[in-house]
């Protein structure tokens, strides 16, 4: 157990769909993190919040993509009209000093 | 952001001592190194980290040599479920303000095999 889960843990859904995830830390720390990660590469960094700030943006994250951090807890990423190349697994983490602890991941497949 | 270069597979016997080595030729002077372990769908998890020299803790050791240029991490009598992929990246330390993004490689799929 990392400290943070992640729902739905697969998502399967059409393109052109909206879908929207959820990451909660079980303990509050004020950096969290989203990347994203296809099959055979290691995770991309998507953004960053320093509480509900959000503070930086990959190149990653085009305009259909938003994340929110309401009150500097839990934290949801939204994908409007889906595209089957956002096909991957969307890993959140917190990061208490030196070191990230990562979600176990929802993995979204876009048909 | 200094580039990592690490073998892309490695296979090992169960009790072997297993050592993949990570290459970071550009690592600036206020950089670790930190290795994570990944297991399939699985978020990756935190190993072990060093500066210089030698750490070791339960899980792994970790060599660096004088000059930084290279890591080695040293897993001891490996069994099979030690088969998962291990990602090797430099970085600063989140001492402070900033984001502290983690830049991962590939990584390096170590199979383990009875």
């Amino acid at each position: 157990d990392t400290g943070v889960s992640q729902n739905p843990r697969h998502k399967i859904t059409k393109r052109g769909q909206n879908v929207t995830f959820r990451c909660d830390p079980i303990s509050e720390h004020n950096r969290l993190y989203w990347y994203r990660q296809t099959l055979g590469q290691g995770p991309e960094f998507l953004t960053y919040f320093q509480n509900e700030a959000q503070l930086e943006k990959s190149r990653l994250l085009s305009d259909r993509f938003s994340a929110e951090r309401p009150k500097g807890s839990f934290s949801t990423l939204e994908i409007q009209r889906t595209e089957q190349g956002d096909s991957a697994m969307y890993l959140c983490a917190i990061s208490p000093p030196n070191e990230q602890f990562f979600g176990p991941g929802t993995r979204l497949t876009v048909l | 952001l200094a580039k990592t270069t690490q073998p892309i597979s490695m296979d090992s016997y169960e009790g072997q001592e297993v050592n993949i080595t990570c290459s970071h030729n550009n690592i600036a002077t206020n950089d670790y190194i930190t290795w994570y372990q990944q297991f399939p769908s699985q978020g990756p998890r935190f190993i072990i980290q060093g500066y210089k020299t030698k750490v070791t803790n339960e899980v792994a050791s970790l060599f660096i040599p004088a000059d930084r240029k290279s890591s080695t991490l040293s897993l001891p009598r490996v069994s099979l479920s030690d088969t998962a992929v291990y990602y090797c990246l430099v970085g600063d330390r989140a001492s402070g303000a900033g984001s502290y993004q983690l830049t991962f490689g590939k990584g390096t799929k170590l199979s383990v095999i009875p």
